[in-house]
């Protein structure tokens, strides 16, 4: 089993949808865990940190289930602009070392 | 707004030949790493650095990669020599601490061997 896995999608999804991508861990030790979203040949941007007791910001917001480890992201209203790459981050076990998904690509479309 | 600095932003060579790219991290960010991403992969890490101490660099492939960060502030990834493999986006990032681990990137360095 990969160290964090996620569905690569694509994702298509109108306009003002509401869409939620999973991303799975491995490592149950893991304690750092963030979504960053990466636009086509771009560098990725951090979207947002996932506390244990959750962040939302806007139309986002992401969970995190330790007991069946995978943290969650969820888009409401999805907008064009929001089409992109969205790719999880967790931090390995007793460290703080990173493993990026390989990402979920969503694509919202009038 | 502060950013992560990197150069070249394009790289072409041929195989064989070595090559070398630059990343200014962020002022005042302890830890700086080093990705590599392929075209619909995630970015890999290769290198870790808090101040000049290596966090880890596992993933590095050490016959022909390797990385510096003498003064705990910029740092090169150097690839000698360059296989075709190698060609793809090298990605710098940069975080306060290690246990400020919110990281910023860079606009990368998107490298072609031919």
């Amino acid at each position: 089993r990969k160290e964090v896995e996620q569905d690569p999608g694509p994702f298509n999804v109108p306009e003002g949808a509401t869409v939620a991508f999973n991303c799975t861990y491995s490592n149950s030790a893991s304690q750092s865990f963030f979504w960053y979203r990466q636009d086509c040949r771009k560098e990725p941007k951090l979207l947002m940190s996932v506390y244990s007791s959750g962040n939302e910001d806007g139309r986002f917001t992401a969970q995190l289930n330790r007991a069946s480890q995978y943290i969650s992201l969820l888009i409401r209203d999805s907008k064009l602009s929001d089409s992109a790459t969205y790719l999880c981050v967790v931090n390995k076990g007793g460290s703080y070392i990173p493993t990026f998904g390989r990402g979920t690509s969503l694509i919202v479309h009038p | 707004e502060a950013e992560v600095a990197q150069s070249p932003r394009y790289k072409i060579t041929e195989k064989s030949q070595a090559v070398a790219f630059w990343c200014d991290p962020i002022s005042g960010h302890a830890t700086l790493y080093w990705y590599r991403q392929i075209l619909g992969q995630g970015p890999e890490l290769l290198v870790q650095f808090q101040d000049e101490s290596v966090v880890d660099d596992s993933q590095l492939p050490k016959d022909r990669f390797s990385a510096e960060r003498l003064k705990g502030v910029d740092s090169t990834l150097k690839i000698q020599p360059a296989e075709l493999g190698d060609s793809a986006m090298y990605l710098c990032a940069s975080s306060r601490a290690v246990q400020r681990d919110e990281q910023y990137f860079g606009p990368g360095t998107r490298l072609t061997v031919t």
